[in-house]
C-alpha cells in the first residue's frame, strides 16, 4: 500500500492567493483528518471525516479554512485568502474503524510571504 | 477535558544506550487508548507503540516498549540499545473510547538527541 499520499510537497504563495492541499487517503480507510502543525501551537486537529461526511470541523480557525471530501479516495483542504500566518506544515492522516491507529501522509509545508 | 503532557523538551542518550521519555495525562475516563508517535527531520509521523488502557500488560514492540501506570495516569516510552535512526520528535497521544470522538489528544513533543 502506498500509504496516505499528499500533495504538494511543498507550497510557497503569496498573501492572498487560494491554496488547496490534497489528500488521498489509505484505500479503505473510512475516516480522514486534517492537522496543522507548528512550533507554537504543536498539531492541532482541523478537521475530521467518517465516510466522507465531515464530523467535527471546530478545528477550522476561520472562515478563509474549508475542507471537503468528494469520495472516498479524495479529500481537499483549501485557505482562500491565504494569509502569512497560515504557513505551516498540514498533515492528512486515515484510520480504518475507531479503535484503529492514524496513519499520517508525508504532509505539506505551507509558506505564505 | 483531556489533556497530555510531555515535560521533556528535550533529551540526549548515548548510542547503545536506553533512554525513557515520560508522558503523563489527565482524564476521567476508564478506557481509552495512548500512542507513541515519531516524526523524524522527514516530517512523517509514524506510530511506534499503542496501548489499549483496559490492558495491564505493558505493550512492546521491538526496541521500543511502554511502563503504563494508569492509576498514576503515566505514560512512558523506553527506547532500548538506541540508535542513530531514532533520533526524531516523540508525540505522546491519548484517545477517548466514547461518544464516538476520534480526535487525538497531542503532547507538546519531546526531541530525542542520538549522540553517537
Amino acid at each position: 500500500d502506498a500509504g496516505v499520499i499528499q500533495s504538494p510537497r511543498h507550497e510557497v504563495t503569496e498573501m492572498g492567493q487560494e491554496v488547496t492541499l490534497r489528500c488521498k487517503p489509505i484505500s479503505g480507510h473510512d475516516y480522514l483528518f486534517w492537522y496543522r502543525q507548528t512550533m507554537m501551537r504543536g498539531l492541532e486537529l482541523l478537521i475530521y471525516f467518517n465516510n466522507n461526511v465531515p464530523i467535527d470541523d471546530s478545528g477550522m480557525p476561520e472562515d478563509r479554512f474549508s475542507a471537503k471530501m468528494p469520495n472516498a479516495s479524495f479529500s481537499t483542504l483549501k485557505i482562500q485568502p491565504s494569509e502569512p500566518r497560515d504557513s505551516a506544515v498540514y498533515f492528512c492522516a486515515s484510520s480504518l474503524g475507531q479503535y484503529n491507529e492514524q496513519f499520517f501522509g508525508p504532509g505539506t509545508r505551507l509558506t505564505v510571504l | 477535558a483531556q489533556t497530555v503532557t510531555q515535560s521533556q523538551p528535550e533529551m540526549s542518550v548515548q548510542e547503545a544506550e536506553t533512554v525513557t521519555l515520560s508522558c503523563t495525562y489527565d482524564t476521567s475516563e476508564s478506557d481509552y487508548y495512548l500512542f507513541w508517535y515519531k516524526q523524524p527531520p522527514s516530517r512523517q509521523m509514524i506510530l511506534v507503540i499503542r496501548q489499549e488502557a483496559y490492558k495491564q500488560q505493558n505493550a512492546t514492540e521491538n526496541r521500543f516498549s511502554v511502563n503504563f501506570q494508569k492509576a498514576a495516569k503515566s505514560f512512558s516510552l523506553k527506547i532500548s540499545d538506541s540508535q542513530l535512526g531514532d533520533a526524531a520528535m516523540y508525540f505522546c497521544a491519548y484517545r477517548t473510547l466514547l461518544n464516538s470522538n476520534y480526535q487525538l489528544i497531542w503532547g507538546a513533543g519531546t526531541k530525542l538527541i542520538i549522540k553517537p
